[in-house]
């Protein structure tokens, strides 16, 4: 099984926009509309901020969006600020599977 | 308070077995998957388990398929992993997570614990 493919790494500065990419094959991204994304700082647990592509659990800020187009989703955090620098995970499921993403570090220049 | 706390890490000897538990409490845990979830050091997530609420259904990742065993017990508000056969590649923090009520996502995550496999 091989992880989703995400860039290692995306920055921009405060106020600005990042959009990560998770690429995947038919099986998994292009195949369910079961993509997710989860935040993740250092030394703590993963939080869900995106999920089924498009929708945000409550509580999470609608700087946070998600799309998809065939075998790749992506993550889009408009309005940078200092608190979105974290690492960013893609999953999805495939058929009972799940993949993660590789990961990317975002930094706020 | 709505939370899942893992435990039962440790350090194991390479073909060791050990046994995680996780624990919930917060909601009515019968009604939810789970999966287990784990992060070695200095890398990715990386999915390894999936029992459905009432244990009808269960996966591996093909990286821990026929080592790895999970269980829950709903009387007990629980989710365990049995590990067996362990590589120093196990090594990680393992993490018990569950599926969103009626969609895809894991809304909760316990705080992990450590595995270390080596001699």
């Amino acid at each position: 099984q091989s992880p989703l493919t995400q860039p290692p790494s995306a920055s921009g500065s405060p106020g600005q926009s990042v959009t990560i990419s998770c690429t995947g094959t038919y099986s998994d991204v292009g195949g369910y509309n079961y993509v997710s994304w989860y935040q993740q700082y250092p030394g703590k647990a993963p939080k869900l901020i995106i999920y089924e592509v498009i929708k945000r659990p409550s509580g999470v800020p609608d700087r946070f969006s998600g799309s998809k187009s065939g075998n790749t989703a992506s993550l889009t955090v408009s309005g940078l600020q200092a608190e979105d620098e974290a690492d960013y995970y893609c999953s999805s499921y495939a058929r009972n599977n799940n993949f993660f993403g590789t990961g990317t570090r975002v930094t706020v220049l | 308070e709505v939370q899942l706390v893992e435990s039962g890490g440790g350090l194991v000897q390479p073909g060791g077995s050990l046994t995680l538990s996780c624990a919930a409490s917060g909601f009515t845990f019968r009604n939810y998957e789970m999966n287990w979830v784990r992060q070695a050091p200095g890398k990715g997530l990386e999915w390894i388990s999936y029992i459905r609420h009432g244990g009808t259904n269960i996966y591996y990742a093909a990286s821990v398929k026929g080592r790895f065993t999970i269980s829950r017990d709903d009387a007990k508000d629980s989710l365990y992993l049995q590990m067996s056969g362990l590589r120093a590649e196990d090594t990680a923090v393992y993490f018990c997570a569950r599926d969103g009520f009626h969609y895809y996502g894991l809304d909760l995550w316990g705080q992990g614990t450590t595995v270390t496999v080596s001699s």
